[in-house]
This record gives C-alpha cells, structure tokens and sequence, in this order.
C-alpha cells in the first residue's frame, strides 16, 4: 500500500481541466517535504514534470502547475490535450521510511 | 543534451546476480548524486537506492528496506557510469530498473529527479 495515495483515473475532454490530488501523511507531505509529478507516457521513460510542489522544468508546458497544502498536493492539467494522456506520479520523501515514495500513479484519458 | 542509459538488464534466475549499468552524459557526472528506481510488471514506480557524490560526504548510499543487504550501488566518475549490483535476486526483484539524475532545491534537501534512463528489463525466474 502507497503511502501517498493517488486517484487511479482521472477523465477529461479536450480542452477541459483536470486535478490530480496526492494525500500524504504528516511524515511525508505533511512535515513539510517538497512534491515532485512525473508524467510517464506509454512505452516511455518517466518524466519530470513539476520538482519543488509548484516549479516546472524549462520545456514544460506552463498548462501543467502543481500546489501543495497540509498533507496534500494536486496536479493541475489545463487546456487538455490529446498528447496529455499518460500515468501521473506524486513522490515525496517520507521521513518514517527514510526513503522516497511515489503515489500509485493516475491515468488520464482524454475523452 | 543529458542522457542516461542503462544496460545489464536480462534473464537470470532466482538467488544469482545481476549487475547493471547507467551510462551518463551531457552533464558533470560527478557533480550529482544518482538514484535507482525500478517498476514491476503492472505496478507503479518504487525508489531502490541513491549513491551521493564523493564531494558530499565520499559516496554514501542508501537503500529501500525491501532491498538493503543485497544491492550496492557504486559509481565511477571517470568513465560517468553508475552500477547497481543486484545479488540474492528474487522473483519479486523482476521488474523495469531505471537510472535517474538526482538533484535538491537546496543543499541538504531530499531529491527529486530530473532525468531518467530509458530503463533495463529484469527478469527473475524462479
């Protein structure tokens, strides 16, 4: 069982905005340990797509943002595209592990 | 450009080893810290290890608690290539293994990682 739990689907049409919330616990997001998304296309490498809760890579589209509250983060997708579908991962660091955890990843469809 | 490849990757069969690599380029290699991660079949995505720079306190490493004892992570910065040792392997162990680029927003902060390998396939039989 992840410690960070994730929705396992999100949908949305073209165009629309989607969230993804990442819940934690008080030894992960809620101590306050930055949130990072990776975004894994099919048959793909995973990606990084927003590192310190809200920052985005040079070359990510700014359609995607990330925010982070208590012991909870969210992906936010805008503008939804075709090309968006792919799994979502929120990982933190989680301090009763000593280690690094991930959600159980999203999949978006695009309707 | 960065890129991460990893290598090794196989059929082996259970309580044998396995040694795979991850061939960097395009960056300092010895300046950052690297991770290993991996993700069984169907499954999501799960950190193996890091193994720091020999700036930041001489290469330490550390584990997940599901693989300590059995992997070493090592690295050689001359040839930019870091190594994860895998021995006493496991069924369970099967799975994709990837290599990644680690970073901190500030020193002393945990990871995140910013470039990832393409990944090598493990599998263990039993």
């Amino acid at each position: 069982q992840s410690l960070l739990t994730q929705p396992p689907s999100v949908s949305g049409a073209p165009g629309q905005r989607v969230t993804i919330a990442c819940t934690g616990s008080s030894s992960n997001i809620g101590a306050g340990y930055d949130v990072h998304w990776y975004q894994v296309l099919p048959g793909t490498a995973p990606k990084l797509l927003i590192y310190g809760s809200s920052n985005r890579p040079s070359g990510v589209p700014d359609r995607f943002s990330g925010s982070k509250s208590g012991t909870s983060a969210s992906l936010a997708i805008t503008g939804l595209q075709a090309e968006d579908e792919a799994d979502y991962y929120c990982q933190s660091y989680d301090s009763s592990l000593s280690g690094y955890v991930f959600g159980i990843g999203t999949k978006v469809t695009v309707l | 450009e960065v890129q991460l490849v990893e290598s090794g990757g196989g059929l082996v069969q259970s309580g044998r080893s396995l040694r795979l690599s991850c061939t960097a380029s395009g960056f300092s290699f010895g300046d950052y810290a690297m991770s290993w991660f991996r993700q069984a079949p169907g499954k999501g995505l799960e950190w193996v290890g890091f193994i720091r720079t020999r700036a930041y306190g001489g290469t330490t490493t550390k584990y997940a608690a599901s693989v300590g004892g059995r992997f070493t992570i090592s690295r050689d910065d001359s040839k930019s290539i870091a190594y994860l040792q895998m021995n006493s392997l496991k069924t369970e162990d099967t799975g994709v293994y990837y290599c990644t680029r680690s970073s901190s927003l500030y020193t002393n902060s945990p990871f995140y990682f910013d470039y990832w390998g393409q990944g090598t396939l493990v599998t263990v039989s039993s």
